[in-house]
C-alpha cells in the first residue's frame, strides 16, 4: 500500500556531526513537506517543495539546515553541523496534485548529544 | 502570514463524554482548508476531518464534528462518545491552495487522554 517512506527511523549522533534525512514521497505525489516536531513548538513547518523546486524554506535555520529534492522520489534534509537543540522528530509528508490530505511518513527521531 | 493557535496544551475526557478541542487561527485568505489531524503514541499522523472553508455546512464524520466559524476564525473539535483509542495528540491545520502557495500549517497541539 501507498505510503511515505522516511529513513532512519531513529539517529543518534555526536554534537558537530553531519545528519541526513531522507524521505520518499508516495508516487505521483508532487508536493513534499519536511517538519519538526517539538514538545514546545507542535509541528513547525521548515520547508516545502512543489514539482521538486523549493517554494518556501523560511521555517529552517539557514546556516546549518539545508533540504534538497534531487527526484521526484527523493527529498533530503540535511544538518550540518548538528547542535543538541537540533534534537526532534523530523517528519515527512507529501500531498498529491489537486488533493488537500496530508500523508506523513513515521518520521525520523534525532537525538544530538 | 498564517498562524495557528490551539490554546488546551492537555485535555482529558471520561470514555463515553463529549470533548470540544479548541483551535483559531489567523489568515487574510478567503479561500483556504482547515484539518484536524490525530497523532497516536505511534506517531503516525491520520487525518481525522476537514472544513472547507467556502462550505458554511460543518463537516461531520461519524463522532468527530467541527464548529466552524469563519467570521471568529475558530475552528473546534467536538468528539462525541469518547473511546480510549481517541487517546492522541490532535492537531489543527491550515491550508492555502492559490496561486501557486500550498503551504500546510500546523498547530501546537493538544494532547487528549481517555479515562475508563
Amino acid at each position: 500500500d501507498a505510503r511515505v517512506t522516511q529513513t532512519p527511523r531513529h539517529k543518534v549522533t555526536e554534537m558537530g556531526q553531519e545528519v541526513t534525512m531522507r524521505c520518499q514521497p508516495i508516487l505521483g505525489h508532487n508536493t513534499v513537506f519536511w517538519y519538526r516536531q517539538t514538545m514546545m513548538q507542535g509541528l513547525e513547518l521548515l520547508a516545502y517543495f512543489r514539482n521538486r523546486a523549493p517554494l518556501d524554506d523560511s521555517g529552517m535555520p539557514k546556516d546549518r539546515f539545508s533540504a534538497e529534492m534531487p527526484d521526484a522520489t527523493l527529498a533530503t534534509l540535511k544538518i550540518q553541523p548538528s547542535e543538541p537543540r537540533d534534537s526532534a522528530v523530523y517528519f515527512c509528508a507529501s500531498l498529491p496534485p489537486w488533493g488537500t490530505e496530508a500523508f506523513f511518513g513515521q518520521g525520523t527521531r534525532l537525538t544530538v548529544v | 502570514a498564517q498562524t495557528v493557535t490551539q490554546s488546551q496544551p492537555e485535555m482529558s475526557v471520561q470514555e463515553a463524554e463529549t470533548v470540544t478541542l479548541s483551535c483559531t487561527y489567523d489568515t487574510s485568505e478567503n479561500n483556504y482548508y482547515l484539518f484536524w489531524y490525530k497523532q497516536p503514541p505511534s506517531r503516525q499522523m491520520i487525518l481525522v476531518i476537514r472544513q472547507e472553508a467556502y462550505k458554511q455546512q460543518n463537516a461531520t464524520e461519524n463522532r468527530f464534528s467541527v464548529n466552524f466559524q469563519k467570521a471568529a476564525k475558530s475552528f473546534s473539535l467536538k468528539i462525541s462518545d469518547s473511546q480510549l483509542g481517541d487517546t492522541a495528540m490532535y492537531f489543527c491545520a491550515f491550508m492555502k491552495q492559490a496561486l501557486g502557495t500550498y503551504k500546510y500549517i500546523f498547530g501546537t497541539g493538544t494532547r487528549l487522554k481517555v479515562l475508563a
